[in-house]
C-alpha cells in the first residue's frame, strides 16, 4: 500500500549546521508531497509543499524537491536554528484520496 | 481568522468515563478530519467529515468511539467508555477541498487512569 518512511530521529545538530532529513515514499498514482512541523506543545503546521514531479517546495529556508525517479522528498535547510527544533512529518496525498498519510516523524533538536 | 480551535487542551479521565473532544474548524472549509497520535502508531486518520457528513469512518479503532458534526462550525469526538489505551493526543483538521493543504489545531491530550 501506500506510505511515507523517514529517517529515524532524533537528529541533533549544532546551530547554524546543514540539515537533511531524509523521506522516500510508496504509492500507486502520484501524489502530492508535504512536509508538516509539530513544534513542541502544538499541532502541525504545514511547512512546504509539491505537486508534482521537479517540483521544489520552499518555506522559512527549508527546501525539498519531489523526485520520483526515485520516490524521495527529503528536507533541507543550509542553516539550522535553535527555533527549529521540533518535530518534522513527511506525507503524501493522492489525488483521488482525501487521506494523507503520514511518515514516523524525525524529531530534530539543535544545540546552541 | 483564528485557525482551528480544539477544546480541552488537556484531559484527564478515569477507565469508563465519557470523554468528548470539541472541534471548531475553519471558516468555509467544508472537510474536516479527526485524527490520533501515539508513539506507538503514530498520526492516524479516525473519520472524515465533508458538509457536516461522515464520509469515512474506517479508521475508528471500535464502537467506543463515535464523531459527530451537527453543524458546518462543530464537531465531536466521543469515547464511551474510554480505556487506557486510548491515551493519546487528538487533532482536528480542516479544509477547503479533500486534496488541499490541511490546517491542524493544536490537538486535545487525552489521559484515561
Amino acid at each position: 500500500g501506500d506510505s511515507v518512511t523517514q529517517m529515524e530521529g532524533p537528529v541533533t545538530l549544532s546551530e547554524e549546521a546543514f540539515l537533511t532529513i531524509n523521506c522516500t515514499y510508496t504509492a500507486t498514482g502520484y501524489p502530492s508531497l508535504f512536509w508538516y512541523v509539530q513544534y513542541p506543545g502544538e499541532g502541525l503546521q504545514l511547512l512546504l509543499k509539491a505537486t508534482k514531479a521537479d517540483d521544489k517546495g520552499s518555506n522559512k529556508g527549508f527546501e525539498a524537491t519531489y523526485r520520483k525517479e526515485t520516490t524521495s522528498f527529503h528536507l533541507e535547510k543550509g542553516s539550522v536554528q535553535v527555533s527549529d527544533s521540533a518535530v518534522y512529518f513527511c506525507a503524501l496525498n493522492l489525488d483521488s484520496s482525501y487521506k494523507l498519510i503520514f511518515g514516523s516523524g524525525t524529531r530534530l533538536l539543535v544545540r546552541p | 481568522d483564528a485557525g482551528v480551535i480544539q477544546s480541552p487542551r488537556h484531559e484527564v479521565t478515569e477507565m469508563g468515563q465519557e470523554v468528548t473532544l470539541r472541534c471548531k474548524p475553519i471558516s468555509g472549509h467544508d472537510y474536516l478530519f479527526w485524527y490520533r497520535q501515539t508513539m506507538m502508531r503514530g498520526l492516524e486518520l479516525l473519520i472524515y467529515f465533508n458538509n457536516n457528513v461522515p464520509i469515512d469512518d474506517s479508521g475508528m479503532p471500535e464502537d467506543r468511539f463515535s464523531a459527530k458534526m451537527p453543524n458546518a462550525s462543530f464537531s465531536t469526538l466521543k469515547i464511551q467508555p474510554s480505556e487506557p489505551r486510548d491515551s493519546a493526543v487528538y487533532f482536528c483538521a480542516s479544509s477547503l477541498t479533500p486534496t488541499d493543504t490541511q490546517y491542524f489545531g493544536p490537538g486535545t491530550r487525552l489521559t484515561v487512569l
